[in-house]
């Protein structure tokens, strides 16, 4: 039982918009930054989004993180088959004093 | 940028231990944290534990306490996560990461390729 819910899957038609959300409580999410992670089929995870909005160089702007309160959120527009990949949403917990990640999304495109 | 090359597969027998190591090709780890994480077949990621470098500290996830060690080599660049007491639910891919310096506002990049380690009789 992973200590941030995510929904186990999220899906749509190339150019929508899916959003995935995290949601933790006052000791993790509530108090740190949210970092995103793409995980594409047998590869190993990647950073997509840092510090709760901000993405690294060479990820598109079709990618945008956000957070209030104790959820997050990440959301994809512009949908592409190239997205379909398991999402992980990982922040600190002050109460554990380390790292804690959701049970991850797995996005399809229809 | 460095980058991580992590110990092929290893298959184990429950109650052994296992080792396994990641090393940092075109840089080293002197200034760096590494974490560990591992993700079971069809689940989630999971932080096992973590070093930084520049305070020579370590830190495992409560589930872990007692039963890992993150070791580093600094002569061979080479980072190493060892689990005793193996047990079938310890089936997983097992990724080491680069984490900064250490911050809780410092994400985890790059990854090396992972390491299954199959617990089976």
């Amino acid at each position: 039982q992973s200590v941030l819910t995510q929904p186990p899957s999220a899906s749509g038609t190339p150019g929508q918009r899916v959003t995935i959300s995290c949601s933790g409580s006052n000791s993790n999410i509530g108090s740190n930054y949210v970092f995103w992670y793409q995980q594409l089929p047998g590869t190993a995870p990647k950073v997509l989004i840092y510090r709760n909005n901000q993405r690294p160089s060479g990820v598109p702007d079709r990618f945008s993180g956000s957070k209030s309160g104790t959820s997050a959120s990440l959301a994809i527009s512009g949908l592409r088959s190239e997205d379909e990949a398991d999402y992980h949403c990982a922040t600190w917990d002050d109460s554990l004093g380390g790292w804690v990640f959701g049970g991850g999304t797995k996005v399809t495109v229809l | 940028q460095v980058q991580l090359v992590q110990s092929g597969a290893e298959v184990q027998k429950p109650g052994s231990s296992v080792k396994v190591s990641c090393k940092a090709s075109g840089g080293t780890f002197s200034s760096y944290a590494v974490v560990w994480v591992r993700q079971a077949p069809g689940q989630g990621l999971e932080w096992m534990g973590s070093v930084v470098h520049r305070y020579g500290t370590s830190n495992y996830a409560r589930k872990f306490q007692g039963r890992v060690t993150i070791s580093t080599d600094e002569s061979a660049s080479t980072v190493y996560l060892e689990m005793s007491s193996l047990r079938s639910e310890d089936t997983a891919v097992y990724y080491c990461a680069i984490w900064g310096m250490g911050g809780r506002d410092t994400w985890f990049d790059p990854w090396g390729q992972g390491t299954l380690v199959a617990v089976s009789s």
